[in-house]
């Protein structure tokens, strides 16, 4: 069983549409984020929610919206998608509190904007 | 303010060299956590270690050895008698300590390891 896992795997599209990436994980953490990872391979998170609630939204534009319907799903709405936006789009989940574990990943969603 | 510094952007290595990926990191909290991951070419962000503030010992695990030092505010990472399977990309990560669900996972830039046969 995947611990967390994203869908799409590949997104191509064109200028101006709107995509969503969904994730999932199954491990049963209480917090989720997105990254996203440049083509320099610089890895930034975006948006962290802890228990369905949104905690973190880093300088994000507008355009980027995630949702949680629950602790175990985040996803990832874009809407009219810009040539910037291409990179590769990680899902992770984590359990934080008196010790702070590890994040696991999701295979990442490469996104590309034609 | 929290950063981690991977001053290494790419090492190139022959098959059985011993490497050392370099992490220095900067935190104001006294609580912290510090992460290795790696990035195969296949993409996926693969966990290597974690460790806490309040546990400076070293770790080793096979070829893989971590050393954690405070005082310098490193946590180096050292591979034994690399393989070319061991070509990829280093993250090192940094959080803070639980903060009512505020917590970030702050990246180092990444090294890049090349091993050549």
């Amino acid at each position: 069983d995947t611990a967390v896992s994203q869908t799409p795997k590949y997104l191509v599209t064109q200028m101006g549409n709107d995509k969503s990436i969904k994730c999932e994980q199954n491990l049963g953490h209480d917090t989720m984020y997105w990254y996203k990872q440049d083509s320099k391979k610089f890895l930034k998170i975006m948006f962290s929610y802890n228990n369905k609630e949104l905690i973190i939204n880093e300088t994000v534009p507008n355009r980027f919206s995630p949702k949680s319907p629950d602790k175990a799903h985040l996803n990832l709405h874009i809407n009219s998608l810009e040539l910037g936006d291409s990179a590769v789009y990680f899902c992770a989940s984590r359990q934080l509190g008196v010790s702070n574990t590890e994040a696991f990943f999701g295979q990442g969603t490469r996104l590309t904007v034609v | 303010a929290q950063k981690v510094t991977q001053a290494q952007t790419e090492i190139s290595v022959v098959e059985k060299e011993d490497v050392t990926l370099d992490c220095v990191y900067e935190t104001r909290d006294t609580t912290y956590y510090l992460f290795w991951y790696k990035q195969p070419p296949s993409g996926e962000l693969v966990f290597l270690i974690r460790r806490n503030s309040f546990d400076e010992q070293n770790e080793i695990s096979g070829r893989y050895s971590w050393n954690f030092q405070k005082s310098t505010s490193s946590f180096n990472f050292t591979i034994t008698a690399s393989q070319v399977v061991d070509s990829a990309v280093y993250f090192c990560a940094l959080s803070g300590p639980f903060s009512g669900g505020y917590n970030k996972l702050i990246f180092g830039a990444g090294t890049r390891l090349a091993v050549h046969p």
